[in-house]
């Protein structure tokens, strides 16, 4: 049972042009999302995150939307650049799972110059 | 600051083998995390401690995998015997504590895979 989902595999972007990254999640209970970034032959690394408390939160090109009646959040990437090119993994979390990060399956971005 | 050190990079095993992982944390860090990622899937949880305790090891197949921090500081991750489906990166992660606002530090992972 996947709690968090993001639904696109791949997405390719041209070089100065927004990239979108969709995440959805089931569990109500999450209270907590972050967004980590994969390039190849590396670990994850820490990119933004958003509190439930909040509906956006913003770090430079980097933003996270967050629609909790939907149960959806967003990760803008304006403006993409070449080296933004690589996976991009959603994460959740909540106290009642002792803060225990459930990830989504990853999206692959490609930033095209 | 340095970041997570594991090694080995790569290793190669027959199934019925057995391997161990190292990881040496960023220094200070109190949370230790070991995961598995299958190529295609996003990672998946092992085994989680607090200094040299254990909080979260309710994912790891404990019939095979097992998992130290003796001093609290760096650890080992042992598979015993290895399965064709234990082919996957395993990753160390480290967080100064546990809690939501201490996002973790990756290494780079080992790459294992299983013949």
């Amino acid at each position: 049972d996947q709690q968090v989902k993001q639904n696109s595999p791949s997405l390719s972007v041209q070089e100065g042009r927004i990239s979108i990254l969709n995440c959805d999640y089931t569990n109500s209970m999450f209270d907590y999302f972050l967004w980590y970034k994969k390039y190849p032959a590396e670990g994850p690394t820490f990119l933004i995150s958003i509190s439930s408390i909040k509906d956006k939160n913003e770090d430079g090109r980097f933003t996270v939307f967050l629609n909790k009646s939907a149960k959806h959040l967003s990760l803008h990437i304006v403006p993409s650049q070449p080296g933004d090119s690589a996976v991009y993994f959603c994460a959740a979390t909540n106290a009642g799972n002792n803060r225990k990060l459930i990830w989504g399956l990853g999206t692959s971005l490609a930033v095209n110059p | 600051e340095a970041g997570v050190a594991q090694s080995p990079r790569y290793k190669i095993i027959e199934k019925r083998q057995s391997v161990a992982f190292w990881c040496n944390p960023i220094s200070g860090h109190a949370t230790l995390y070991w995961y598995q990622q299958i190529l295609g899937q996003g990672p998946k949880l092992l085994i989680q401690f607090q200094n040299n305790g254990v909080v979260d090891d309710s994912q790891l197949p404990k019939d095979r995998f097992s998992a130290e921090r003796l001093k609290g500081v760096d650890s080992t991750l042992k598979i015993q015997p290895a399965k064709l489906e234990d082919s996957a990166v395993y990753l160390c992660a480290s967080s100064p504590l546990g809690g939501r606002n201490s996002p973790l530090h990756f290494g780079n992972g080992t790459r294992l895979t299983v013949t």
